[in-house]
């Protein structure tokens, strides 16, 4: 167990439509990565929060949206859905404070990942 | 230009026996990590090691190690003593920025090594 939590696992909804994927980090981490995993694009980064504020932004679609609130949960918003949009998303945290040193708060783990099916 | 490259797509190895698995990158940063990660049938993403650009000695957890070039951009994963729960898809990944002064930090992934192992 990562210690990240993601919901819900699975997912299944019609084109057209919005759902709103939940992340919940570490306790103690104050970074928040999204990403899409499909068959044909391979694990994308789509967007990093570090406490509350974007910091980084990837291969996100307009249509897609994200935010990272006080308590430091992330949720990611995805309208006008899209059979592409079929994937595994993935949410990860860190501690987020150093890089290039050691393990300590380099670390990033993933949750179980929420598992979309457009139809 | 790929970030990140991981040039096996498939490999097999015996059970019981090392395996390493390449990976280069690429980055003007001074500062940065390296993680592999291991992706079960089940899809779950395992963070396995990590190393540091200023990291003088080679990552190890337990029969993980990671064999850092820095010259050569390399950053291989040697699994020893293979096991059939190896079986599974291997990532890496590399973070990139500074969080410190309002910087940002982006992660990018390989295209993965899918790891057999034959009993």
């Amino acid at each position: 167990d990562s210690g990240v939590t993601q919901t819900p696992k699975h997912l299944i909804t019609a084109t057209g439509q919005r759902v709103t994927l939940r992340c919940s980090p570490r306790s103690g981490d104050l970074s928040v990565y999204w990403y899409q995993q499909s068959l044909d694009q391979g694990l994308q980064f789509l967007i990093h929060y570090y406490n509350g504020e974007e910091r980084a932004k990837g291969n996100i679609l307009e249509r897609f949206s994200a935010q990272q609130f006080p308590d430091l949960h992330s949720e990611l918003n995805l309208s006008s859905l899209e059979l592409g949009d079929s994937a595994l998303y993935f949410c990860a945290s860190s501690v987020g404070l150093k890089t290039g040193t050691g393990t300590s708060g380099n670390t990033i783990y993933f949750g179980e990942g929420s598992w979309l099916t457009v139809v | 230009a790929q970030k990140i490259t991981q040039t096996q797509p498939g490999m097999f190895v015996q059970e019981k026996e090392a395996v390493t698995l390449d990976c280069t990158y690429d980055t003007s940063d001074q500062s940065y990590g390296l993680f592999w990660y291991k992706q079960p049938s089940s899809g779950e993403m395992i963070f396995l090691i990590y190393q540091g650009s200023y990291d003088e000695q080679n990552a190890t957890e337990g029969r993980y190690s990671l064999n850092f070039q820095k010259a050569r951009k390399s950053a291989n994963l040697v699994i020893s003593a293979s096991q059939l729960g190896d079986s599974a898809m291997y990532f890496c990944a590399m973070r990139e920025g500074r969080l410190n002064s309002g910087g940002y930090q982006k992660v990018t992934f390989g295209t993965g090594t899918k790891l057999q192992v034959i009993p």
